[in-house]
């Protein structure tokens, strides 16, 4: 069975920073488009960033543009998210979410639990 | 892309026919899926290339549309299917809708 386990979330004040995982399993990792979707308390999905199979291809939403680094490491099935600059707009649940298809345009098909990321003083 | 969807809120009985709408800001083929959040659980994926039933979803869901305008409709409705829908682009990197509340009237 496909599995998705993020960690690394938890309080952090406004500017900081935060290094999220995700720890994949029961897929080929390799072959697939990752990404990071967040969804603030009470609130939307928000894509966030998308790397691609070989890390070649990165894309982020203009809201992180700048602040937040997306990679991934196929060797240890892990996908990681940085994230800088903090403000409280970035309070959110961080979810892991694995493409549905292998290459071309692909919706989401399997998300981990997510991990909170909370931004206060 | 900017992806819109109403209503926001929509209050149904159980066997009712209920209908969400998404417009996109512009043509997006048939690039659109459709997820279903329950409370405190991750998103679901229904429904993709705007028509394509996800496996083990059941038949009274369905999906319409091309271009820039998309339906969700739910035939007889059932007391699992309460809870937050979402239309989701990836024709151009990725955009969700705002979400449709599906609530017990």
């Amino acid at each position: 069975d496909v599995q998705l386990v993020e960690s690394g979330g938890g309080l952090v004040k406004p500017g900081g920073s935060l290094r999220l995982s995700c720890a994949a399993s029961g897929f080929t990792f390799s072959h697939y488009n990752m990404n990071w979707v967040r969804q603030a308390p009470g609130k939307g999905l928000e894509w966030v960033a998308s790397i691609s199979g070989s890390s070649n291809y990165i894309t982020y939403a203009d809201s992180v543009k700048g602040r937040f680094a997306v990679s991934r490491d196929n060797a240890q099935d892990s996908l990681f998210l940085q994230l800088n600059s903090l403000s409280a707009d970035d309070t959110a649940i961080y979810y892991c979410v694995r493409d549905k298809f292998v290459g071309g345009s692909s919706p989401f098909e399997y998300w981990g639990q997510g991990t909170l990321v909370t931004v206060s003083s | 892309i900017q992806m819109t969807q109403s209503p926001s809120t929509l209050s149904a009985s159980v066997g009712d026919r209920v209908t969400i709408t998404c417009r996109a800001s512009q043509n997006i083929n048939i690039w659109l899926a459709w997820y279903q959040q329950k409370l405190g659980k991750t998103p679901q994926l229904l429904i993709y290339k705007a028509s394509t039933l996800e496996s083990g979803v059941p038949l009274r869901f369905n999906g319409s549309g091309s271009g820039t305008e998309f339906a969700l409709t739910i035939s007889g409705l059932q007391p699992e299917d309460f809870g937050t829908y979402f239309c989701q682009q990836y024709n151009s990197l990725w955009t969700f809708g705002q979400g449709t509340k599906v609530e017990l009237k």
